[in-house]
């Protein structure tokens, strides 16, 4: 596709449920980004993945949340056990960086998630 | 100290005003460095790439300063749709991610 897809756009979900939420890449982006948003919040870093580097999960907020990147493109964010405050709007990014100046990320149009 | 700063704001300013937003970065081996604008309830977008000579978009004009590691977004001639999140985003000179402020809040008023 043109740009970064995610999926669904919205998820309602009882708590204590598991959620996963798909991110697709643009397609030949070797970096991808994981954020959370929280409303009137700024970005917070969730998970960082470059090409077949381990990637850097130093944002996950707890071991609930976990993501995997298969084959270097599609990703899925995954949340175990999901808590009201986990409610935001998860965003992907992707970026070509793969050299050492590295290039602007784009978004995806998020997913809202919504624990209730 | 966080790895990218920026002051909140929110900045409110008058239709035709010049604004200008500040931004410092902690690590010294960072070589790119970019303007994201996000509008509310949007996802954040490309607004200019920063370079170290400067550059200018229109009414943007974007500054580096490495030796005391700070960027500048300067908006000329502010117009109501200029209303945004202004997002400042660095990349770690290691590992390539690039690490996102918190947002600069610019409101221009009729």
């Amino acid at each position: 596709g043109a740009g970064v897809s995610q999926s669904p756009s919205n998820k309602v979900t009882e708590k204590g449920k598991d959620v996963e939420l798909r991110c697709d890449p643009i397609s030949g982006h070797t970096a991808l980004y994981w954020y959370r948003q929280s409303l009137g919040q700024g970005l917070e870093f969730l998970i960082y993945f470059q090409g077949n580097s381990a990637p850097d999960k130093s944002g996950l907020p707890s071991d609930r949340f976990s993501a995997e990147r298969t084959g270097g493109s599609v990703s899925t964010l995954t949340i175990q056990r999901t808590q009201q405050e986990d409610s935001a709007v998860y965003l992907c990014a992707s970026s070509s960086s793969g050299s050492f100046r590295g290039t602007e990320a784009f978004f995806g149009q998020g997913t809202r998630l919504t624990v209730v | 100290r966080k790895e990218v700063e920026q002051d909140p704001g929110p900045f409110n300013v008058p239709e035709g005003a010049t604004v200008a937003f500040n931004c410092t970065y902690s690590n010294s081996a960072s070589q790119s460095f970019f303007w994201y604008r996000q509008d509310c309830r949007k996802e954040p977008k490309l607004l200019m790439s920063v370079y170290s000579s400067g550059n200018e978009d229109g009414r943007f004009t974007a500054q580096l300063n490495r030796a005391s590691q700070y960027i500048s977004l300067l908006i000329r001639d502010s117009k109501l749709s200029d209303s945004a999140t202004y997002l400042c985003v660095v990349n770690d000179g290691a590992t390539n991610k690039l690490i996102f402020g918190t947002g600069t809040l610019l409101a221009v008023q009729p």
